[in-house]
């Protein structure tokens, strides 16, 4: 059946290092959203994308973020330099309506 | 702004009833339910689109009162399987249109024993 996957499930990584999180959506959902999770701070929205176009990135520190859509089928988060307080379960999700949230990564930064 | 849930967190035995509550201080377009289970992904339930509606999943309820602009999530007769994490998402009411930018509640988390 379909469903959003997220790779990788896990990453340990040290300080300074650049991470990337990838997602497939489900096919033919042309919403992905990208979510960060907790236990301070809750499920808070990065970034989402309509039709490969950015939307809204408002919830994503700049200066080392960023999120892309090279194809319909991939999009990707990349963390460059990594911190401590990155460390943290990324979601991504897809749909319009009903969101249908992958497995996550699970980012710990030493 | 983060909408606020309330309890935080409640503990049920088998069978009995329960109800969470999301409150935000925005209009808004639509209220959405989701509930995680420990170590998963948040799984949608339903979403409430206009004031005064309500929506069942199996036998949980929702109602969304757009004036006050809360919504509550009814359990009813809880099951093992409800245990987990609900979350509320808000979407805010813009010129009109929904943007679908959710905005997530705090969480309530749901423990129900047998």
């Amino acid at each position: 059946d379909a469903r959003v996957t997220q790779t990788p499930r896990h990453k340990v990584t040290e300080m300074g290092q650049e991470v990337t999180m990838r997602c497939q959506p489900i096919l033919g959902h042309n919403t992905v959203f990208w979510y960060r999770q907790t236990m301070m701070q809750g499920l808070e929205l990065l970034a989402y994308f309509r039709n490969r176009a950015p939307l809204d990135d408002s919830g994503m520190p700049k200066d080392r973020f960023s999120a892309e859509m090279p194809d319909a089928t991939l999009a990707t988060l990349k963390i460059q330099p990594s911190e401590p307080r990155d460390s943290a379960v990324y979601f991504c999700a897809s749909g319009l309506g009903q969101q249908f949230f992958g497995p996550g990564t699970r980012l710990t930064v030493l | 702004q983060q909408p606020v849930q309330s309890p935080q967190a409640v503990i049920l035995r088998e069978g009995e009833d329960a109800v969470i509550n999301c409150s935000s201080s925005k209009a808004l377009y639509s209220v959405h339910w989701y509930r995680q289970k420990h170590g998963e992904a948040p799984v949608f339930l339903m979403i409430l689109l206009k004031g005064g509606e309500q929506m069942r999943h199996e036998k949980i309820s929702a109602s969304f009162n757009e004036k006050k602009q809360q919504s509550s999530l009814y359990l009813t007769a809880s099951q093992l399987s409800y245990s987990g994490t609900y979350f509320c998402g808000t979407e805010d009411f813009r010129w009109g249109f929904g943007n679908e930018k959710l905005t997530f509640g705090t969480g309530t988390r749901l423990t129900i024993i047998p």
